[in-house]
């Protein structure tokens, strides 16, 4: 069956500009999960849905960065006056539910800001 | 503090040999354990996962928890060449958010 998907895969944009990241995730997961890794790091918690309310989004670095989840399937990550530092790759994960232990990862976002 | 702490290596070992990944974590509300195994330029894929203390095997993995000393590792007997890649632990408290390491390189010399 299809697994997570991302698009784009590959994102450049100029410091300041608004970008939005898409996930999809895989069919009948009602846990998603947004990371951010940077090079030599492990991931990074940014948001969890459940459904599609956000139930926690304390990893979220300041208030640029917004996630939705609409329909409770597709998520959207937006970040707003992008900056060189918000740079990295950007993971969506999804898992069949709350609790559930394995998290199905995406291929991912490179962002990158100049 | 960080919550995950794992060694970056890099970690080789001839193939064939035992590779040995350790973990340790600060919080001792940390409920399960989970070992990905990431390629470069890839996403995570989870390897195995571990709830209770003692040896969990499968295949040619085995993970080990320690809770008492607050330490999770990875065991990969007969260590091919394709098991070279990042290897990162990730720990949950018991809520929704998953806390990974840095990751540790491995390389498996033919």
């Amino acid at each position: 069956g299809a697994g997570v998907s991302q698009t784009p895969s590959n994102k450049v944009t100029e410091k300041g500009k608004y970008v939005e990241l898409r996930c999809d995730p895989i069919s009948g997961h009602t846990a998603l999960y947004w990371y951010r890794q940077s090079l030599g790091q492990g991931p990074e918690f940014l948001i969890y849905f459940q459904g599609t309310g956000a139930a926690d989004d304390s990893g979220l670095p300041n208030d640029r960065f917004f996630a939705v989840r609409p329909e409770g399937s597709v998520s959207t990550l937006k970040i707003q006056r992008t900056e060189r530092g918000d740079s990295a790759v950007y993971l969506c994960a999804s898992s069949l539910e709350q609790g559930a232990y394995e998290q199905f990862f995406g291929p991912g976002t490179r962002l990158t800001v100049l | 503090q960080k919550e995950v702490e794992q060694n970056s290596g890099p970690l080789s070992v001839p193939e064939g040999a035992i590779a040995s990944l350790n973990c340790t974590y600060s919080d001792r509300g940390s409920q399960s354990f989970f070992w990905y195994r990431q390629y470069s330029g890839k996403s995570p894929e989870l390897i195995m996962f571990i709830y209770s203390n003692g040896d969990k095997e499968d295949g040619r993995f085995t993970a080990q928890l320690n809770k008492a000393s607050q330490y999770v590792s990875l065991l990969i007997r007969d260590s091919q060449p394709s098991d070279s890649a990042t290897y990162l632990c990730d720990l949950n408290l018991g809520g929704n958010q998953f806390y990974f390491g840095t990751g540790t390189s491995l390389t498996v010399i033919p």
